[in-house]
């Protein structure tokens, strides 16, 4: 079945520590994208992708890096984490207009 | 530039009352227009979406009709449930609006709680 699986769904580490957040798709699209969403639920768009090799950063500045080496897998890394990462993000990906989305990784940086 | 402006929640309804969520943009071109819901600890699904102006995207009982004279795409229900209590999202994508031409702009969600 076509989805879009990221894990951990849950992640609770202490600051200063290098996490990989993973995001991976079997629906062989090329656009993938991170958001974050803080606590009062907007979502900020962080990082996109147009297919391998290629990442962009989105409209919210955020300190993780993407890479995309092959077309299903799209992981999120932050070198060194601090409280202000705690938050929720959420990976997607699309073909066209319609975008379909992760459960989410919840994140909290103690 | 593009935008999408949603009403504040939350919005508390009792079970078998009417819904409407409203929501109204801001786009160059001819964007199509989505409602996304989220359920507590998931991602974002998508409920239901138009793609010109007069279309009415419909799901699960839930309607919008595509407004280009008033730029608007406001979500409805006649009859809620307990089990339609998450968030919603308003959202946009234009396709003249980056190279990409799929990036979706979203409101800031509402949180709808139904109550039996």
């Amino acid at each position: 079945e076509a989805d879009i699986y990221q894990t951990p769904r849950y992640l609770v580490i202490g600051t200063g520590k290098k996490i990989t957040l993973e995001c991976s798709q079997t629906m062989g699209h090329d656009k993938m994208y991170w958001y974050q969403q803080d606590p009062g639920m907007e979502l900020h768009l962080i990082h996109y992708s147009y297919g391998v090799n290629s990442t962009e950063k989105g409209d919210l500045s955020s300190e993780s890096t993407v890479s995309r080496i092959r077309t299903e897998h799209f992981p999120l890394t932050l070198e060194s984490a601090r409280p202000s990462h705690t938050s929720q993000y959420l990976c997607a990906s699309s073909e066209g207009y319609e975008q379909f989305f992760g459960p989410g990784t919840r994140l909290t940086v103690l | 530039g593009n935008s999408v402006t949603q009403m504040e929640g939350p919005v508390t309804l009792s079970e078998e009352a009417f819904l409407t969520i409203n929501c109204t943009y801001t786009a160059t071109g001819y964007p199509s227009l989505f409602w996304y819901v989220q359920y507590p600890g998931e991602g974002l699904q998508l409920l239901l979406k138009a793609t010109k102006a007069d279309d009415k995207g419909s799901n699960k009982g839930f309607e919008a009709t595509y407004r280009k004279e008033t730029t608007s795409f406001h979500l409805e229900k006649g009859s809620v449930q307990v089990s339609d209590s998450a968030v919603y999202f308003c959202a946009l994508s234009d396709p003249f609006a980056n190279q990409a031409g799929t990036a979706l702009i979203f409101g800031k969600g509402t949180t709808l709680s139904v109550s039996s």
